[in-house]
Order: structure tokens, then C-alpha cells, then sequence
């Protein structure tokens, strides 16, 4: 057990529905980050929250994928009008400064 | 941006052979990360390098960081299969999150 949890651990959708993933950190982490990673590449980052604050944002995001921390502690990532493209394993990650992020087990996210 | 590279890519050793990977940055990095990713898993953290030209050891596994912060290595001596996976660093620059590399997958051969 990391102590990250993420939900679900599958999910297959069809191309054009939204999905929500979820990601509850270790509870003293303020920092929580998702990350996208495909097939033999290391994870990419995607976006960085410091409590319920939404710090950063990768150039890569299109304006179909949004975060929420609402209270500084869960954070859910949303995909709308999902695309083939958006195939991936969505890891989150929880750290209590710059150092030694703790990774949840991810959600592998398929469109068909 | 910033762009951390990784090499090899690949690499197949002979259980009890030494291995070692590399990573650079296009930029000067404030810290660099390594971290093991096992087949099917979630990326672990291994440990971090701070200072110009760092060294660190874990047991059979030694970290450097080099003098400009540009670049790193991680050397593992004597190899086991319990080594097995990938290997990735992460630097950060100026961002407040890790970018990381491609990784190195380590396949040992028994």
C-alpha cells in the first residue's frame, strides 16, 4: 500500500464520453500532481496543485481535460469528449514539499 | 521547456554485470530524482541528488550528480533480477514539478 489511492483502476470508454478519475493523497502531502504516461515513455506532467490551489498547468492540456482539489485534500481529473489519444495510464502523485514523489497504482484509461 | 534525456533505452545484462544509465538535461537542474518503475507498476522514488557533483550510495546502487547539474548517472553494481524495470530520473529547474525522462528499461538475464 503507497498510500495513494487512485480510482478507478480501468476504465474503457468510448470515444466522445467524459470520464472522472480520483486521487486521494497521503492525507499530510499538500502537494498533488497528475501525470500521464504511455507505453514505454516516462510520465508526463499534466497539472500540480499545492493544498486546493491549482499552481500549474502543462502547455500540453487541452481545455478537455480539468482538475479539482476542492478542498485541498482528494483531487479529481476530468476528460471530456475523450479522444484514442487520450489512451493512457493517469498516474497521481502526492509529495509533502519537492521531494520524493509517492505515486498511486493509476488509472488505465482505454477509448475505443 | 525544459528536456530531460535518458540513455539507453534499452539495456540487457547477464545477471551479475554492472549497469549504468544516463541522464541529461537541457537545462541546469536545482535537483535530480531517480526513481524504479518494476513491469506493470507505479514509478517509486529512489532517491535525490542536491549538490554539484553528489554522490550517493543504496547498498549496490550508486547515484551521482554532475558538477554543472546538468547530468546524472545511476550505476548499479552486480546486477540481480530483482533489479528488473525501468528506471527513470526527474529533474526540476525553475517549475515546481519534475520533468522526467524516458527512462531505462533493465532486463536481467539469469
Amino acid at each position: 500500500d503507497t498510500g495513494v489511492s487512485q480510482n478507478p483502476r480501468h476504465k474503457i470508454t468510448k470515444r466522445g464520453q467524459n470520464v472522472t478519475f480520483r486521487c486521494d493523497p497521503i492525507s499530510e502531502h499538500n502537494r498533488l500532481y497528475w501525470y500521464r504516461q504511455t507505453l514505454g515513455q516516462g510520465p508526463e506532467f499534466l497539472t500540480y496543485f499545492q493544498n486546493e490551489a491549482q499552481l500549474e498547468k502543462s502547455r500540453l492540456l487541452s481545455d478537455r481535460f480539468s482538475a479539482e482539489r476542492p478542498k485541498g485534500s482528494f483531487s479529481t481529473l476530468e476528460i471530456q469528449r475523450t479522444e484514442q489519444g487520450d489512451s493512457a495510464m493517469y498516474l497521481c502523485a502526492s509529495s509533502p514539499q519537492l521531494v520524493g514523489y509517492t505515486f498511486g497504482s493509476g488509472t488505465r484509461l482505454t477509448v475505443v | 521547456g525544459q528536456q530531460v534525456m535518458q540513455i539507453p533505452q534499452y539495456q540487457h545484462v547477464q545477471e551479475g554485470e554492472d549497469f549504468t544509465t544516463y541522464c541529461n538535461s537541457s537545462t541546469t537542474l536545482s535537483n535530480i530524482q531517480w526513481y524504479k518503475q518494476r513491469p506493470g507498476g507505479h514509478p517509486v522514488f529512489l532517491i535525490q541528488l542536491v549538490k554539484s557533483g553528489e554522490v550517493k550510495k543504496q547498498k549496490r546502487l550508486t547515484f551521482q550528480f554532475g558538477e554543472a547539474k546538468k547530468n546524472s548517472s545511476l550505476h548499479i553494481t552486480a546486477t540481480q533480477t530483482t533489479d528488473v524495470g525501468t528506471y527513470f530520473c526527474a529533474g526540476s529547474g525553475s517549475a515546481r514539478q519534475l520533468t522526467f525522462g524516458s527512462g531505462t528499461q533493465l532486463t536481467v538475464l539469469p
